[in-house]
């Protein structure tokens, strides 16, 4: 099942740069995307999420964007801190009748100081 | 700020034996998912709960899985008769909505099964 790719498993950003997060997905049924953040040994954190009517949504440091025609979305945190290391992954919703999230595989964000 | 919380953290059993793994979800949402991640692995869906009744299951949530809100606070995973390739974090996750909505995740209960 490869519906939510992040082809990515690891990305290494300096404190204070912009750390850009890409996910993809392949069923144009998608219509609700999600970030969660996760640190090891606990649940996934819900950070900001996005409908497909939009484009782009804005929460503090957190920017999501959503290209619809290239079944694509990135997450953008800036300024990155040393406490946004964890791994982060896209999720995403059918439309309509489901409410099963499904996953991307994750990718590892590390701030350097 | 509610959370949806999961005991134990931690379980480990035996190949066959069966265990329950509880959540609470957060006290207002009407809708209540369990997940897992087997080490190395995506999350995975397993199952939806809404109206004490399941409204989605996936192909892993085989007839050894039973889901139950047995109270007005908690919502429980009973696996029967458990097997090695059970092993994985299992998380709770609510939602206020159905489609469409955020859903929260509980911290997750390890299992081992030995």
């Amino acid at each position: 099942d490869q519906q939510v790719k992040q082809n990515s498993p690891s990305l290494s950003v300096q404190e204070g740069r912009i750390s850009i997060l890409n996910c993809d997905y392949t069923n144009s049924m998608f219509d609700y995307f999600l970030w969660y953040k996760k640190y090891p040994a606990e649940g996934p954190t819900f950070l900001i999420s996005i409908s497909s009517i939009k484009d782009k949504n804005e929460d503090g440091r957190f920017t999501v964007f959503l290209n619809k025609s290239a079944k694509h979305l990135s997450l953008h945190i800036v300024p990155s801190q040393p406490g946004d290391s964890a791994v982060y992954f896209c999720a995403a919703l059918y439309g309509g009748a489901t409410n099963k999230l499904i996953f991307g595989t994750g990718t590892l964000l590390a701030v350097q100081p | 700020e509610p959370e949806v919380t999961q005991t134990p953290s931690h379980q480990v059993t035996q190949m066959g034996q069966e265990v329950i793994l509880r959540c609470v979800p957060i006290s207002n949402h009407l809708y209540f998912y369990w997940y897992r991640q087997i080490l190395g692995q995506k999350v995975e869906f397993l199952v939806s709960f809404y109206n004490n009744e399941i409204s989605e299951k996936s192909e892993i949530f085989d007839d050894q899985f039973s889901v139950e809100r047995p109270d007005g606070s908690n919502f429980t995973l009973k696996i029967r008769s458990t097997k090695l390739e059970d092993s994985a974090m299992y998380f709770c996750a609510s939602s206020l909505l159905g489609v469409a909505d955020t859903q929260y995740f509980g911290p997750g209960t390890r299992l081992t099964v030995l």
